[in-house]
């Protein structure tokens, strides 16, 4: 079946500009996570949205960061006032509710100019 | 926040020779231990997983224990292939019981 998915799979911006990347992940997978893959780094961890249940937002680096999900499936990632330290790829994974194996998507590449 | 420490940052073996990259993790509670494999401009993808109810797991050529004492963790691929080159994560659970604290990668390179 179909992956995750992630929109779009780069973008360019300049700084202070606003983003928001997407991610669709994998049909009947109710916990959806956002990481964040610096240059050279593992993954950092930004937030988890499990169901109807309030996210857990604690991973986000500050307040220019916010993300929802609609309707328990697709997930939207905004960065407000973009700087070029936000330059980076997204990573969005989906997995089953009580599941730890997490897949992952293919990543939004964001170039802050 | 706890922290997953991975070595070698890189790797560098001959094709037929074994690689073994080893984490650390500082989180007592932590009890699941995944590891990725990421080709160049790809997703991770999941090789092999271990819970700490075990302490050895094998999957064909791909293998990883675990030492829940010593909080630390290990692959171990046997008769690598120029096809194994790839950055290799290593992760573990948090007290969150889903978010996962992962290494800073290691870059195998496999030459033929």
């Amino acid at each position: 079946g179909a992956g995750v998915s992630q929109s779009p799979s780069n973008k360019v911006t300049e700084k202070g500009k606003d983003v928001e990347l997407r991610c669709d992940p994998i049909s009947g997978h109710t916990a959806l996570y956002w990481y964040r893959q610096s240059l050279g780094q593992g993954l950092e961890f930004l937030i988890y949205f499990q169901g109807n249940s309030a996210p857990d937002k604690s991973g986000l680096p500050s307040d220019r960061f916010s993300a929802e999900r609609t309707g328990g499936s697709v997930s939207t990632l905004t960065i407000q006032r973009t700087q070029q330290e936000d330059s980076a790829v997204y990573l969005c994974a989906s997995s089953l509710v009580g599941q730890e194996t997490q897949y992952f998507g293919p990543g939004t590449r964001l170039l802050v100019l | 926040g706890e922290n997953v420490e991975q070595h070698p940052s890189t790797l560098s073996v001959q094709e037929g020779d074994s690689a073994v990259i080893k984490c650390t993790y500082s989180d007592s509670a932590s009890n699941y231990f995944p590891w990725y494999k990421q080709e160049l401009g790809k997703r991770p993808q999941l090789i092999i997983d271990i819970r700490s109810n075990v302490g050895e797991k094998k999957d064909q050529r791909i293998a990883v224990t675990l030492n829940k004492t010593a909080k630390h963790f290990s692959l171990h691929i046997t008769e690598t292939q120029p096809e194994d080159s790839a950055v290799y994560f290593c992760a573990a659970d948090t007290n969150s019981g889903y978010a996962l604290n992962f290494g800073k990668g290691t870059s195998l390179l496999v030459t033929p």
